[in-house]
């Protein structure tokens, strides 16, 4: 069946520009994640739904970091006034229930670049 | 806050030669335990876990990995690489309470040589 799609694969932005990232994942899966991979590092997370609900969205950097998921399926990051410091690769996994246990599927990833 | 140290940035095999990259976490209660390779290119990819029950696990393409309560360590081992195992590997952890997210380790580029 299909994985996990992010769109676009690629962005380019100027500083102070608004940008909208998003997952689709695998159908079915309630609990979905975003995370984010600067150059040379893992994945670090920012924010986590179960169902519609953020349930941990401690890992959001600052307030100019949203995300939605306002049917339990798609979600979409949003990050206003863009800078250079949020160039990085954004990634969204998606898993079956949200348990500790449970596998992550990763999508491929948005590259985010700010000039 | 929970943290996983993996040693070494760059590892460097011959082919058909062991490969064995480390991977410790930092919580008094053990969490459980995740392998992800990520080929250049591509997302990443569950190679194994260990969530209860026996403590040595084996994964896809050959690896298997052991949890040692005592040494807080989950190190990833194949016995004989291959080129095609030349990829970033990340060791993460989530909490057995509170947190669900994966916190990954900053990771391990293996390269096979011919």
């Amino acid at each position: 069946g299909a994985g996990v799609s992010q769109t676009p694969s690629n962005k380019v932005t100027e500083k102070g520009k608004y940008v909208e990232l998003r997952c689709d994942p695998i159908s079915g899966h309630t609990a979905l994640y975003w995370y984010r991979q600067s150059l040379g590092q893992g994945p670090e997370f920012l924010i986590y739904f179960q169902g519609t609900g953020a349930a941990d969205d401690s890992g959001l950097p600052n307030d100019r970091f949203f995300a939605v998921r306002p049917e339990g399926s798609v979600s979409t990051l949003k990050i206003q006034r863009t800078e250079r410091g949020d160039s990085a690769v954004y990634l969204c996994a998606s898993s079956p229930t949200g348990d500790g246990t449970d596998t992550q599927y990763f999508g491929p990833g948005t590259r985010l670049t700010v000039l | 806050a929970q943290s996983v140290t993996q040693l070494g940035s760059h590892v460097s095999v011959s082919e058909g030669a062991l490969v064995l990259l480390r991977c410790n976490y930092s919580s008094s209660v053990p969490p459980y335990l995740f392998w992800y390779v990520q080929y250049p290119n591509q997302g990443l990819q569950l190679l194994l876990k260990y969530t209860t029950g026996a403590t040595l696990v084996k994964g896809i393409n050959g690896f298997e990995a052991e949890f040692k309560k005592s040494e807080t360590s989950f190190h990833l081992t194949k016995p004989s690489a291959h080129m095609s195992d030349a990829a970033e590997y990340f060791c993460a952890v989530s909490e057995r309470t509170g947190r669900r997210a994966l916190t990954f380790g900053s990771g391990t580029r293996l390269q096979v040589q011919p």
